[in-house]
């Protein structure tokens, strides 16, 4: 099964300033058609996930362009590059390589210094 | 619009069962892949169950084979978890999802004595 590992646990920052969360996969995320099927979701407190990265780089709808997603391979990162309160919450990251099952990050909590 | 709505949640006792529903609008349900996720009360998201856009297949985490059923009936859009022999540990919010891009706000379910 794949392992998804999600570091820092916590972070937290202050206004105005750049987060950097990291993904580690136990086994490679690219597929078979060549896409590479990870995710990256924000919870906010008392709210359901949301997506705002699918396919590694990709923004969804809305999601403002200070959230963006890099890597390859194994290693993926999410980059806020300016804080805001409205970005406090949990991170996660998903594979949907390996499917059917997804398989989530144990999450990184944002937070404002 | 697109909306996923969860129904069905509760309290119920361990080794009862219980039988989640989710309507969706706003999108072609029958070209989705549909999982439901749960996330337990301060934990992280984890993966439970997958059914084919068309009902011909169905996946779940070892967790909760043999005592969970997931079904769809592509003619109401709607998405089903029958659960049985509940544990304390299945005590969750629990979100249906079409594939990763939509999410519901999830129902909770406790599983106590």
């Amino acid at each position: 099964d794949v392992v998804m590992t999600q570091s820092p646990l916590s972070l937290p920052v202050t206004l105005g300033q750049p987060a950097s969360i990291s993904c580690r996969s136990s086994q490679s995320l690219v597929h078979s058609d060549g896409n590479t099927y990870l995710n990256w979701f924000q919870q906010r407190p008392g709210q359901s996930p949301r997506r705002l990265i699918y396919k590694v780089s990709n923004r969804d709808s809305g999601v403002p362009d200070r959230f963006s997603g890099s890597g390859s391979g194994t290693d993926f990162t999410l980059k806020i590059s300016r804080v805001e309160a409205e970005d406090v919450g949990v991170y996660y990251c998903m594979q949907g390589t390996h499917w059917p099952a997804l398989t989530f990050g144990g999450g990184t909590k944002v937070e404002i210094k | 619009q697109v909306q996923l709505v969860e129904s069905g949640g509760g309290v119920v006792q361990p080794g009862g069962s219980l039988r989640l529903s989710c309507a969706a609008s706003g999108f072609i349900f029958s070209n989705y892949g549909m999982h439901w996720v749960r996330q337990a009360p301060g934990k992280g998201l984890e993966w439970v169950a997958f059914i084919q856009y068309d009902g011909s297949n169905e996946h779940y985490a070892d967790s909760v084979k043999g005592r969970f059923t997931i079904s769809r009936d592509n003619s109401k859009n709607t998405l089903c978890l029958q659960m049985s022999s509940l544990r304390p540990d299945d005590t969750a919010v629990y979100y249906c999802a079409g594939g990763s891009d939509y999410w519901g706000q999830g129902t909770l379910v406790t599983v106590s004595s």
